[in-house]
């Protein structure tokens, strides 16, 4: 049984560069969360799928970022024009159908904008 | 939005007991949340807590509810060095969408040899 897993691990990119990440969830998994994390703080939550259907979005996800998931398996994150302030470890996370809200963490893609 | 709120930094030695500490808001939560976070790594799930329970041991791990404070703890008998971590106290937002989980700042566990 595989877990989450996320590519690319690490991601260095220029200011102004497009970026995008992909996250492939626990199979069977219908529900697909992300967040972002900085240095010292705990992730905030950015948007959520059910299945293909992008449920809600955080303010934190300004017109820069965008994310799909269309077949409701895999989904990306694509972060346009990247700014300094984006800079963060992205998470991605998986949970199973049901009551409870266990979610399931990949390793995260590191991106660093220089 | 919610507030979990969390010490930040935690020493013990090796063989002690630890305790994280946590206090939340959202006194609607049903279930609780305990991860773990090694240095450049994900959040791995430890262990959680329904609300009507007061106490749930997993092994090492005693989890510690209190409904009516609105305060959750992790204790870890036998504290080893691969222990340490950074523990994250995470709560459900069910005034939002099914799900979305909020997180403190993480406390820091030293464990010395």
């Amino acid at each position: 049984d595989t877990g989450v897993s996320q590519n690319p691990r690490h991601k260095i990119t220029k200011r102004g560069q497009n970026v995008t990440f992909r996250c492939d969830p626990i199979s069977e998994h219908n529900r697909l969360y992300w967040y972002r994390q900085t240095l010292g703080q705990g992730p905030e939550f950015l948007t959520y799928f059910q299945n293909e259907a992008q449920l809600e979005k955080s303010r934190l996800l300004s017109d820069r970022f965008s994310a799909e998931r269309p077949k409701g398996s895999f989904s990306t994150l694509e972060i346009q024009r990247t700014e300094q302030g984006d800079s963060a470890m992205y998470l991605c996370a998986s949970s199973p159908p049901g009551q409870g809200y266990e979610q399931y963490f990949g390793p995260g893609t590191r991106l660093t904008v220089t | 939005g919610e507030d979990v709120e969390q010490s930040l930094f935690l020493s013990v030695r090796e063989g002690d007991s630890s305790v994280i500490n946590c206090t939340y808001t959202d006194s609607s939560s049903t279930y609780l949340y305990w991860y773990k976070q090694e240095p450049g790594a994900g959040l791995q799930l430890l262990t959680y807590i329904f609300s009507n329970m007061d106490m749930k041991q997993d092994q090492r791990l005693t989890v510690l509810l209190n409904k009516k404070d609105k305060h959750l703890s992790l204790r870890i008998a036998d504290t080893q060095t691969g222990d340490s971590a950074i523990y994250f106290c995470a709560d459900p937002d069910r005034g939002s969408t099914l799900g979305r989980l909020y997180f403190g700042r993480g406390t820091q566990l030293t464990v010395w040899p």
